[in-house]
């Protein structure tokens, strides 16, 4: 079993029209959730840390929440440009070591 | 600021060749992460360091050495590459993650094609 769940894998979005992205986790000792953009053929580029249950945090029109288990990704009259694959990564801990475990990504297509 | 750099950009080797990648960060971090991408795998950690003269082992290490000589020079070493890696490879590196939670700048990647 995935310890880090992206859904859907894949979204195709009409321009402006408004949907989430979800990350779910299996793991305890939640340390931190980091939400990635990738770019066709480019490194992730960081969007958002989240840190503890009811934490939100808004850029443009991207809006990432956390409960204890998941993770949203709001997109908000989504434009073109908003198409990317979108990667959620959860840092944790057990038995004293830390992990940091990557989702396999939700590649979002909004079109004009 | 350069951010977080790789060389080369595409490689293809044979099965048996050596090659090393670089990576290079002027941002300071202390720790640097190598990965790699495969499709429907999502991305992988080899090697990881908390520090210039430290390496240890992530997820995926076999196959692979790296050294950190110097705090802002990151290198990943394929002895004898075999087509299994085949793949694209990232390097990151960040302020601090296994003590604390901090993010990871990533560099553009490289593709390396093995035959």
């Amino acid at each position: 079993e995935d310890q880090v769940t992206q859904s859907p894998e894949a979204l195709r979005l009409q321009e402006g029209e408004s949907s989430s992205l979800n990350c779910s986790y299996t793991v305890s000792g939640l340390r931190g959730l980091f939400w990635y953009r990738q770019d066709p053929g480019k490194g992730p580029e960081f969007l958002f840390t989240l840190y503890s249950a009811g934490e939100e945090k808004e850029k443009e029109r991207l809006k990432a929440t956390l409960t204890k288990k998941e993770s949203f990704l709001h997109i908000t009259a989504p434009k073109p440009e908003d198409s990317a694959t979108y990667l959620c990564a959860v840092h944790w801990r057990e038995a004293g070591s830390y992990q940091l475990t990557f989702g396999k990504g939700t590649k979002l297509s909004v079109i004009p | 600021n350069a951010g977080v750099t790789q060389t080369p950009k595409f490689r293809v080797l044979k099965t048996g060749q050596s090659m090393t990648l670089l990576c290079a960060q002027d941002m300071n971090h202390e720790y640097m992460y190598w990965y790699r991408q495969d499709p429907g795998m999502g991305l992988r950690l080899i090697h990881y360091s908390v520090g210039e003269g430290t390496t240890a082992k992530g997820e995926v290490p076999d196959g692979y050495n790296v050294s950190r000589l110097k705090k802002q020079n990151f290198l990943l070493g394929l002895e004898s590459a075999a087509p299994s890696q085949t793949s694209v490879y990232f390097c990151a590196s960040s302020y601090r993650s296994f003590g604390g939670s901090y993010e990871q700048y990533f560099g553009p990647g490289t593709r390396l094609t093995v035959t």
